[in-house]
């Protein structure tokens, strides 16, 4: 059981938007801790997606978008393309953990 | 380009120490305000970060894997270690190293390739 809970499938036509939501506590993004998305495509390795909550590292496309309110926190992607079907984490950090914590990930399938 | 790449057996036996060495390129290992670490990956429990290592030597775990880890940085042949002692069939996993903004994983946006290491007799 992960600290933050993802759904562990969503899915879209091309063309559709989709969100992934990421529901944490108090010790987490309730805290005010700030929201990593993280791309993972078959067979690599996970890849930032955003950062600060909203943020894009540069090569991102502005499809990915990511907002925060409360103790959730969400991931938009707009224009679904085929090529965005992979495997999407959240991550923050945990006070009563001490660390960083990652979401169970989810499987976002393009139909 | 940065690029890590991950090393060490594919294959360690229960109650020994996991040991992975993690190859840094296109880049200094001694760049201030970056922190290099270790994060793992199961089907059954996810990601995972294990801990970071900053280029002085100050290093910093997951309170979970602490008692088990180390995480020790040569800045002369840009290169950072993981050894994780004890293990068990639990630590079978993809361990990936990768660059990260925080001492504690966050922000990590140069990740390697990841290996798979086996805990198994």
């Amino acid at each position: 059981q992960s600290v933050l809970t993802q759904p562990p499938s969503v899915s879209g036509a091309p063309g559709q938007r989709v969100t992934i939501s990421c529901t944490g506590s108090s010790s987490n993004i309730g805290a005010g801790y700030d929201i990593y998305w993280y791309q993972q495509l078959p067979g690599t390795a996970p890849k930032l997606l955003i950062y600060g909550n909203n943020d894009r590292p540069s090569g991102v496309p502005d499809r990915f978008s990511g907002s925060k309110s409360g103790t959730s926190a969400s991931l938009a992607i707009s224009g679904l393309q085929a090529v965005d079907e992979a495997d999407y984490y959240c991550q923050s950090y945990d006070t009563s953990l001490s660390g960083s914590v990652f979401g169970g990930g989810t499987k976002l399938t393009v139909l | 380009q940065l690029q890590l790449q991950e090393s060490g057996p594919g294959l360690v036996k229960p109650s020994e120490t996991l040991s992975l060495t993690c190859s840094v390129s296109g880049g200094s290992i001694s760049s201030s305000n970056y922190y290099w670490g270790w994060i793992r990956q199961t089907p059954g429990r996810g990601l995972e970060w294990i801990g970071s290592i900053y280029y002085s030597g100050s290093a910093y775990y997951n309170p979970s894997l602490k008692s088990r880890v180390t995480i020790s940085v040569d800045t002369s042949r840009n290169q950072f270690s993981l050894k994780l002692s004890s293990v068990t069939a639990a630590d079978t996993a993809v361990y990936y190293c990768a660059r990260s903004s925080y001492n504690t994983g966050l922000k990590s946006n140069y990740w390697g390739k990841g290996t798979l290491v086996t805990v198994s007799s």
